[in-house]
């Protein structure tokens, strides 16, 4: 089983729709989820981090953290075509020593916004 | 703002040559990170730094190594580059050292390596 487990998709909505993102994972040692979001020929950027189980808003963009379930989401509300872009979730723990961490990444879903 | 540089956007070598990709960051953040990113594969740490001359393995480090000589430029070499090394490789660097677990990443554009 895959650390990080993230449909691929690819989707695609209409502009104004609720776009929900989702991954599974199994360690539970992650503390940190994170969602990049990474537009076509550009790098990754963070969109939100979340640390405890619950919801954190920002703007159109809710991230929502069941830690019990191992279960993360992104919704997106009203979505605009500007949204269109590949989202990664990402978390992160200690590595063996506890002195420095890596990300692991789920492998990405591209969405679409169409107008 | 941050900003993350990577030496080419692309890249076309030949089986067995030695490539040599330079990623430098202008905020000196103490950690940078080299991943590939493949379809299907998502991203994928290849090695990091957390401070000058130190490295850790990744996930994937077979095949590369990297050389951190200053602290604002991390290295990635392919001693002999493999076709299957053709990929999209991204470099990171993040502020804080040790363990941080909202220290965010920044990426650089990619530099996209094909190896004939």
């Amino acid at each position: 089983q895959k650390e990080v487990e993230q449909d691929p998709g690819p989707l695609s909505v209409p502009e104004g729709a609720i776009v929900s993102l989702n991954c599974t994972y199994s360690n539970s040692a992650f503390q940190y989820f994170m969602w990049y979001r990474q537009y076509s020929r550009k790098g990754p950027e963070l969109l939100m981090y979340t640390y405890s189980s619950g919801n954190k808003e920002d703007g159109r963009f809710t991230a929502q953290v069941d830690k019990s379930s191992k279960y993360i989401s992104l919704f997106i509300r009203d979505s605009q075509p500007s949204d269109s872009a590949t989202y990664l979730c990402a978390m992160n723990a200690p590595n063996s020593g506890g002195s420095n961490y890596k990300l692991t990444f789920g492998k990405g879903t591209l969405l679409t916004v169409n107008p | 703002d941050v900003k993350v540089t990577q030496s080419s956007r692309y890249l076309v070598k030949r089986t067995g040559e030695k490539v040599f990709l330079e990623c430098v960051q202008d905020m000196d953040h103490e950690n940078m990170f080299w991943y590939r990113q493949d379809p299907g594969l998502g991203l994928r740490l290849i090695y990091f730094s957390y401070d000058v001359k130190m490295k850790e393995k990744g996930d994937i480090p077979e095949g590369y190594s990297v050389s951190r000589e200053k602290k604002e430029r991390f290295s990635l070499i392919l001693e002999s580059a493999s076709t299957n090394q053709t990929s999209m490789y991204l470099c990171a660097s993040s502020l804080e050292r040790g363990w941080k677990g909202t220290d965010t990443q920044y990426f650089g554009p990619g530099t996209r390596l094909t190896v004939l």
